[in-house]
């Protein structure tokens, strides 16, 4: 059974930083690519960043580029998001989901982790 | 950047009938398109792949159709436990994914 279990949410200052993490399992990390989506607070879902299966290639919404890092590390079936210079709009839940296993949507995604910037 | 559209925004509909529910892409998309279901509290679940193909353990009461710029997902009969956010998804030109802002199926 594929799981995807994110941690790292919380609240953070505005300027602060945050790095998120996704802890997989039931699958084979190392063969898929991987995203991060988020979801402000009763807002649609908004794509944030995606890593191919051996970290070659990396994209990120024009939103968060320049602040934040997507990573991954195959030897520990993790995904992670390093969160810099967060703004109050970065404010929501944070899914990290998996592409590859029917098609190039999110075809497994995590229960989220929360992250709240505000002062 | 594609920009997907979903109509209607909400969709009452009565239990045992049928809700047609509408995505339509900016341009072309081929059937490079999911769907997926957001109930309260809950991430979302693929319903839908491939604009037509249903995901593993999803009832055969949801289908897809369409292509290029217009998709639709049907629910034939509705039960108490589809009522909830229904998203469509394009993956055919990215970065960057893009998704249609949502319609909310509730009960009428």
């Amino acid at each position: 059974e594929v799981q995807l279990v994110e941690s790292g949410g919380g609240l953070v200052k505005p300027g602060g930083s945050l790095r998120l993490s996704c802890a997989a399992s039931g699958f084979t990390f190392s063969t898929y690519n991987m995203n991060w989506v988020r979801q402000a607070p009763g807002k649609g879902l908004e794509w944030v960043s995606s890593i191919s299966s051996s970290s070659s290639y990396i994209y990120y919404a024009d939103s968060v580029k320049g602040r934040f890092t997507i990573s991954r590390d195959n030897a520990k079936n993790s995904l992670y998001l390093q969160m810099n210079s967060l703004r109050a709009e970065d404010t929501a839940v944070y899914y990290c989901a998996i592409s590859g296993v029917y098609s190039s949507g999110f075809d497994y995604w995590g229960q989220g982790t929360l992250v709240t910037v505000s002062s | 950047e594609i920009v997907m559209t979903q109509s209607p925004a909400t969709l009452s509909v009565s239990p045992g009938e049928r809700a047609t529910l509408s995505c339509r892409a900016s341009q072309s998309i081929s059937s490079n398109l999911v769907w997926y279901q957001q109930k309260p509290g809950q991430a979302p679940r693929l319903l839908i792949y491939g604009a037509s193909t249903r995901a593993t353990g999803i009832p055969a009461r949801f289908s897809g159709s369409g292509s290029g710029t217009e998709f639709t997902l049907t629910i034939s009969s509705l039960q108490s436990e589809d009522f909830a956010v229904y998203y469509c998804q394009q993956y055919n030109n990215w970065p960057p994914y893009t998704f249609g802002q949502g319609t909310k199926l509730e009960i009428k």
